[in-house]
């Protein structure tokens, strides 16, 4: 079936403003995860979902990052009033059980001005 | 200590010599180990799960877990251009719920 999809590919925003990127999971897979990844750097953890709840949102950077998921298959990860430093490729990867192979999507690279 | 650790390089090795990846964690009662590959500008991608002890062989990868000392590696052999990279290890840590760590990555160069 189809992989994990994210959109939008790109987003270009100013300082201030809020984006929302969204991650469409492979169907069937519970466990969801989003990733922050800045250039040249590893993989930064920001939270994941087992089904609709989020056991661990720990690695949320600040109260401007939030996320959900509905239906155990759609999340969006919201960043409010962004900021230069949120400027990264933000991945997002879903598996059958949390366990299990991550499977990862191509990401949104978000540039803020 | 960090719960996913990895040599950050970057590692040199010349073309169809055997690059050496290695990996320890924190997390004593983890059961599943992952490498994941990730070239520039793209996704990562895995290569390997490995859940027992021993060796796991696929093609030119070879991945060896040791839960006793709590290290796992990738050995890839005949090291080829294509496979210069960033290779990612991922551990499934168990204490008070199940999570995926990922390490930090090492890159890896294969010289012509």
């Amino acid at each position: 079936g189809a992989g994990v999809s994210q959109s939008p590919s790109n987003k270009v925003t100013e300082k201030g403003k809020d984006v929302e990127l969204r991650c469409d999971p492979i169907s069937g897979h519970t466990a969801l995860y989003w990733y922050r990844q800045r250039l040249g750097q590893g993989l930064e953890f920001l939270i994941y979902f087992q089904g609709n709840s989020a056991p661990d949102k720990s690695g949320l950077p600040s109260d401007r990052f939030s996320a959900e998921r509905t239906g155990e298959s759609v999340s969006t990860l919201t960043i409010q009033r962004t900021q230069q430093e949120d400027s990264a490729v933000y991945l997002c990867a879903s598996s059958r059980l949390v366990e299990e192979t991550q499977y990862f999507g191509p990401g949104t690279r978000l540039l803020v001005l | 200590q960090k719960e996913v650790e990895q040599n950050s390089g970057p590692l040199s090795v010349p073309e169809g010599a055997i690059a050496s990846l290695n990996c320890t964690y924190s997390d004593r009662v983890s059961q599943s180990f992952f490498w994941y590959r990730q070239y520039s500008g793209k996704s990562p991608e895995l290569i390997m799960s490995i859940y027992s002890n021993g060796d796991k062989e696929d093609g030119r990868f070879t991945a060896q877990l040791n839960k006793a000392s709590q290290y796992v590696s990738l050995l890839i052999r005949d090291s080829q251009p294509s496979d210069s990279a960033t290779y990612l290890c991922a551990v499934n840590r168990r204490t008070s719920y199940d999570k995926v760590i990922f390490g930090p990555g090492t890159s890896l160069s294969v010289i012509p």
